[in-house]
């Protein structure tokens, strides 16, 4: 079965400084890989997602992500975090057999100014 | 564009009760979902409709959960009779086709409703 687990629950950087928010899978077939993010009193939305072409991809407002399929990770980044990058992210697995996603805890981001 | 529509906002009710959320979907998205999102989780999902069929309920708890998606467009999410344990957030999202692994399968949510059970 798939599963999902983002190694941190928070993660506070400086303003400036580089982001780096872990995630890694458990899936039995070729996974597609995705992160979304939630603003505070907003709605999810997809930041980028994997589906079997480039393994480093990018997404909006800077984030990017790579697939590692060796040590099943799918870490997010952003070399330079922006007060407004302060939100919750959440790495999501579909292993394309069933269509279901199966979601992370969450990681919350905080900026510090 | 208008986005995924969903009301109320914020309901509070005491256990045993009923309540009923409301979710319009971005006009023409063939998929909605109904999710939970329990504080300090992720979302589970609770249904998932294709037009006004059923794809895929294996996580909803029927027995005091329902769901509809009359004439394939907006949809209800009912529970009766609410237990503490139901105190979440009901996301709804929609998508253009089939899934969120199709090339415009991309979920888009709304803002959701927070429900208090007391």
């Amino acid at each position: 079965a798939q599963s999902v687990t983002q190694l941190d629950s928070h993660v506070s950087v400086s303003e400036g400084t580089p982001v780096l928010l872990r995630c890694n899978y458990s899936s039995s077939y070729s996974p597609s890989l995705f992160w979304y993010v939630q603003h505070p009193n907003k709605g999810l939305q997809l930041l980028l997602k994997y589906t079997s072409a480039a393994t480093l991809v990018k997404g909006i407002n800077g984030f990017e992500a790579e697939f590692k399929k060796s040590e099943t990770s799918f870490h997010l980044t952003k070399p330079s975090a922006h007060m407004s990058d302060a939100a919750e992210y959440f790495c999501v697995v579909s292993d394309g057999s069933n269509y279901q996603l199966i979601w992370g805890a969450g990681t919350k981001l905080i900026i510090k100014p | 564009e208008a986005g995924v529509a969903q009301s109320p906002r914020y309901k509070i009710i005491e256990k045993r009760q009923s309540v009923a959320f409301w979710c319009n979907p971005i006009s023409g998205h063939a998929t909605l979902y109904w999710y939970q999102q329990i504080l300090g989780q992720g979302p589970k999902l609770l249904i998932q409709f294709q037009n006004n069929g059923v794809v895929d309920d294996s996580q909803l708890p029927k027995d005091r959960f329902s769901a509809e998606r009359l004439k394939g467009v907006d949809s209800t999410l009912k529970i009766q009779p609410a237990k503490l344990e139901d105190s979440a957030v009901y996301l709804c999202a929609s998508s253009l086709d089939g899934g969120p692994l199709a090339n415009t399968g991309e979920l888009f949510f709304g803002e959701g409703s927070r429900l208090t059970v007391l």
